[in-house]
């Protein structure tokens, strides 16, 4: 199985930085990458898709970027409403597998 | 507008079995896959397997192998998972998600395994 290694775990920061969450691959996984965001008793919501895409109504303060196996979410300018669990996706190959989190909170 | 609707919260005894389910509406159901995905109190997304809505063709996860079954319906565009053999390590919130860019979900449904 792919293991999607993500980090930090936790993320304190405050309103206006910048900030950046990674995972890394233990195997090629192409651009197979998602990113998640999730707020407290919701679902999952997709935030950037193909490792460095957009998805749909996502704010432009949100980007992704790939560095061979590093796959990085970044979010600039931090907005009270960023504050949520973050999490990357490979749907490279089967068993599909999560990252373990990012909790993003204020500082 | 793409909706999943998924059924109401579950109250379980160990041992017994239990099975959700997942309305698709807004777009053509046998067009995409039904992917379920865990998530237990407090922790991360686990991946369960998927459904190949138009043909019922499964992949699952070894962990989930003897434990999910996975079903679709085409006629009333549902998608079901069935959870079997319950015990507490299966207490959790299980998502249905739309395969492909995965940028649909289901509301969640919480299942509970108690006595």
């Amino acid at each position: 199985d792919i293991q999607m290694t993500q980090s930090p775990s936790s993320l304190p920061a405050s309103l206006g930085d910048r900030v950046t969450i990674t995972c890394r691959a233990s195997q090629d996984i192409g651009n197979y990458l998602r990113w998640f965001q999730q707020k407290p008793g919701k679902s999952p919501r997709l935030m950037i898709h193909g490792a460095t895409n957009l998805a749909a109504g996502v704010p432009s303060r949100f980007s992704g970027s790939r560095s061979g196996s590093d796959y990085s979410l970044t979010i600039n300018s931090l907005e009270s409403e960023d504050m949520a669990i973050y999490y990357c996706l490979q749907h490279s190959e089967y068993p599909l597998t999560f990252g373990s989190g990012t909790k993003l909170e204020i500082k | 507008e793409v909706l999943l609707q998924q059924s109401g919260a579950e109250l379980v005894r160990p041992g017994s079995s239990v099975k959700i389910s997942c309305k698709a509406s807004g777009y053509t159901f046998t067009d995409y896959y039904m992917h379920w995905v865990k998530q237990r109190p407090e922790q991360g997304l686990v991946w369960i397997g998927r459904i190949n809505s138009a043909n019922a063709n499964t992949v699952y996860a070894d962990n989930f192998k003897s434990k999910a079954t996975l079903t679709a319906d085409k006629s009333s565009n549902t998608a079901y998972m069935q959870l079997s053999s319950l015990t507490s390590e299966d207490t959790a919130t299980y998502f249905c998600t739309r395969g492909g860019k995965y940028d649909y979900w289901g509301q969640g449904v919480m299942v509970t395994v108690s006595s």
